[in-house]
């Protein structure tokens, strides 16, 4: 079975410093997507970025980007220019590529803290 | 487009009571999945639905949970009887079956106190 692990239950980061959230991932598959989710005070679930397993590319968005190395399992969130509306819970999470279980795993989470 | 919806927001009942956490996916998703977020357990997939029809229930903790989705607009989570154990929030989501790869759509949830 899929599994994923975020190892850093809190981190804190000073406004505009750059802050990096770490994720390892268990599969046996060879093609899967990685997520990563922010889940503010309001509880809503938002989708931050994505990263497709065959692409070397590392995924991108805005003040967004990861450090994808497929071969360590490891799917890191680099936030850079840390705004206070960044405090949330932050979730990795992986989904299996193909097939009809396309069910997302998700780690336990990170609770970021942004301080002015 | 607004969304996937839940509902209630909140819900406090008395342990033994029924309650049902009611889920509206967005208008043309296909897949339909129930999540539970707890402190301990962090986000469980419970059940989820393609088209209508359970796929894997095998996260549903145990009897007293039953999940039904009548039509692709309608889904509902059923706890009978309730337990303080159930304390949590449940989430609903919804992607279509070709685009689950771009992650899910979920609603705001439902917290769920059971005293």
């Amino acid at each position: 079975a899929q599994t994923v692990t975020q190892s850093q239950p809190e981190m804190s980061v000073q406004e505009a410093e750059t802050v990096t959230l770490s994720c390892t991932y268990d599969t046996s598959e060879s093609d899967y997507y990685l997520f990563w989710y922010k889940q503010p005070p309001s509880r809503q679930m938002i989708l931050v970025i994505r990263q497709e397993a065959y692409k070397q590319q590392n995924a991108t968005e805005n003040r967004f980007s990861v450090n994808f190395q497929k071969a360590a399992k490891s799917f890191s969130l680099k936030i850079s220019d840390s705004q206070l509306g960044d405090a949330a819970m932050y979730f990795c999470a992986y989904s299996r590529s193909g097939g009809s279980n396309y069910k997302l795993t998700f780690g336990k989470g990170t609770l970021l803290t942004v301080n002015p | 487009d607004a969304g996937v919806i839940q509902s209630p927001r909140h819900e406090v009942t008395e342990m033994g009571q029924e309650v049902t956490l009611r889920c509206k996916p967005i208008s043309g998703h296909n897949s339909l999945f129930w999540y539970r977020q707890t402190m301990m357990r962090g986000l469980e997939l419970l059940i989820y639905f393609n088209n209508n029809v359970p796929i894997d229930d095998s996260g549903m903790p145990e009897d007293r949970f039953s999940a039904k989705m009548p039509n692709a607009s309608f889904s509902t989570l059923k706890i009978q009887p309730s337990e303080p154990r159930d304390s949590a929030v449940y989430f609903c989501a919804s992607s279509t079956s070709t685009g689950w790869d771009y992650g899910y759509t979920f609603g705001s949830g439902t917290r769920l106190t059971v005293v």
